[in-house]
């Protein structure tokens, strides 16, 4: 059972328009959500967080919501940027399980010049 | 970026072989994790150390042993490598139990043949 989903493995948008990425949970114990960001041939790199006391986080062009009663998250990349193209990993945690993180399967952003 | 390098990058080994990757911090972090990542699949964890000699299993542990006898340094052994444990592994760590935030490595690309 794949405790946390990314419905879109791929995802393709404008430079400049809002890129809009989803991420489903079932476990309702996870209690912290956090996205990654990874370049091709890197290792993942910590983008943004929220805990599940909050319902949004704000760090510059990305903004991540949590709608806990869906069991939902969603970062918004605005305005995107070609260096914006990754594979982007939503990951779930919870407090009692020392910080192991459930990680999504990816979805692949594209952004186009 | 964090002091994390993974040795080696790339290996290529035979079916039936052992296999140790190696993983070093210069950051004292307590926590340290082994992941594996597979096409279309995120990042599933294999084992994780929250402190010199302790170590416990992840999701998908068969076929893999850890140690930890330094803070620095967290080893993962493939006893007798088999083709389907053909993956990029990646080290990760954290700074305690409460932060949530991990900080990968760069990475290494096994093949078995």
């Amino acid at each position: 059972d794949q405790q946390v989903k990314q419905n879109s493995p791929s995802l393709s948008v404008q430079e400049g328009r809002i890129s809009i990425l989803n991420c489903d949970y079932t476990n309702s114990m996870f209690d912290y959500f956090l996205w990654y960001k990874k370049y091709p041939a890197e290792g993942p790199t910590f983008l943004i967080s929220i805990s599940s006391i909050k319902d949004k986080n704000e760090d510059g062009r990305f903004t991540v919501f949590l709608n806990k009663s869906a069991k939902h998250l969603s970062l918004h990349i605005v305005p995107s940027q070609p260096g914006d193209s990754a594979v982007y990993f939503c990951a779930a945690s919870e407090r009692s399980r020392a910080g192991k993180s459930t990680f999504g399967d990816g979805t692949t952003l594209t952004v186009k010049p | 970026d964090a002091g994390i390098t993974q040795s080696p990058r790339h290996k290529v080994t035979e079916t039936g072989t052992p296999v140790t990757l190696r993983c070093h911090q210069t950051e004292n972090h307590r926590y340290m994790y082994w992941y594996r990542q597979d096409p279309g699949h995120g990042l599933r964890l294999i084992h994780y150390s929250y402190g010199v000699k302790d170590t416990d299993k992840g999701e998908v542990s068969d076929g893999y042993s850890v140690s930890r006898s330094k803070t620095e340094d967290f080893l993962l052994t493939l006893e007798s490598a088999t083709s389907s444990q053909t993956s990029v592994y990646f080290c990760a760590i954290s700074e305690s139990r409460d932060a949530y935030e991990q900080y990968f490595g760069p990475g290494t690309r096994l093949t078995v043949t």
